[in-house]
């Protein structure tokens, strides 16, 4: 079945340091691929979407781009800062609808 | 615009009873999916509705049930609660059915907990 693997944490960087989060996938043909993140005491919200191969997507300094050779999707940023301190999900949709898989989250904190 | 809004925020139910969870969604929103997460895992879907029917549902047993309204907003009632349905349930709204490109928006969640 379709499911998603993300590196375990915590993560624990200091500030400006870069920062690497592993995913890889399992799914047939073209799944849509997405990054949330979850700040202490809210809900998901949208960092990244990838929708074909070879997409690579940007928002607040964050990247990742959608591997389909290596069935990858990795997060990563040039230089931390404390308030990216979170809890971050890599997540597949596929099929109609958008019931989203995600991966167990890896939580990254920043210290200054 | 308010976004996708839960109701209410921290719930204690007891073993057996039975508990109901709303969610609002943002505006322009006519699909409305449940999620269960655990705590220190990643959400877990549950099910989707969409033109008030139920149109994907998760590996979750019958006792989650929910409903859709007119107005969009839905319900995810749990029967027979169990120690192991404490949890953060998240809803998520999102506008359209059968789109892959299109993105989810989350509430802040319910926390559950069963005594």
């Amino acid at each position: 079945g379709n499911s998603v693997t993300q590196m375990e944490g915590p993560v624990t960087l200091s500030e400006e340091a870069f920062l690497t989060i592993n995913c890889t996938y399992t799914a047939t043909g073209y799944p849509s691929l997405f990054w949330y993140v979850q700040y202490p005491g809210e809900g998901l919200q949208l960092l990244l979407k990838a929708t074909k191969a070879d997409d690579k997507e940007s928002n607040k300094g964050f990247e990742a781009t959608y591997r389909k050779e290596t069935t990858s999707f990795h997060l990563e940023k040039g230089s931390v800062q404390v308030s990216d301190s979170a809890v971050y999900f890599c997540a597949l949709a596929k099929g109609a609808g958008t019931a989203l898989i995600f991966g167990k989250g890896t939580t990254l904190s920043v210290s200054s | 615009d308010a976004g996708v809004t839960q109701s209410p925020t921290h719930l204690i139910k007891t073993r057996g009873q039975q508990v109901t969870l709303r969610c609002s969604p943002k505006s322009g929103h006519d699909t409305v999916s449940w999620y269960q997460q655990a705590l220190g895992q990643g959400p877990q879907f549950i099910f989707q509705y969409y033109e008030e029917e139920e149109r994907q549902r998760g590996n979750f047993p019958d006792r989650f049930s929910g409903h859709q309204f007119p107005n969009y907003s839905s319900e995810l009632n749990v029967n027979a609660l169990l120690l192991g349905d404490s949890a953060l349930y998240l809803c998520a709204s999102s506008p359209g059915w059968g789109g892959m490109n299109t993105e989810a928006f989350f509430g802040q969640g319910t926390r559950l907990t069963v005594v």
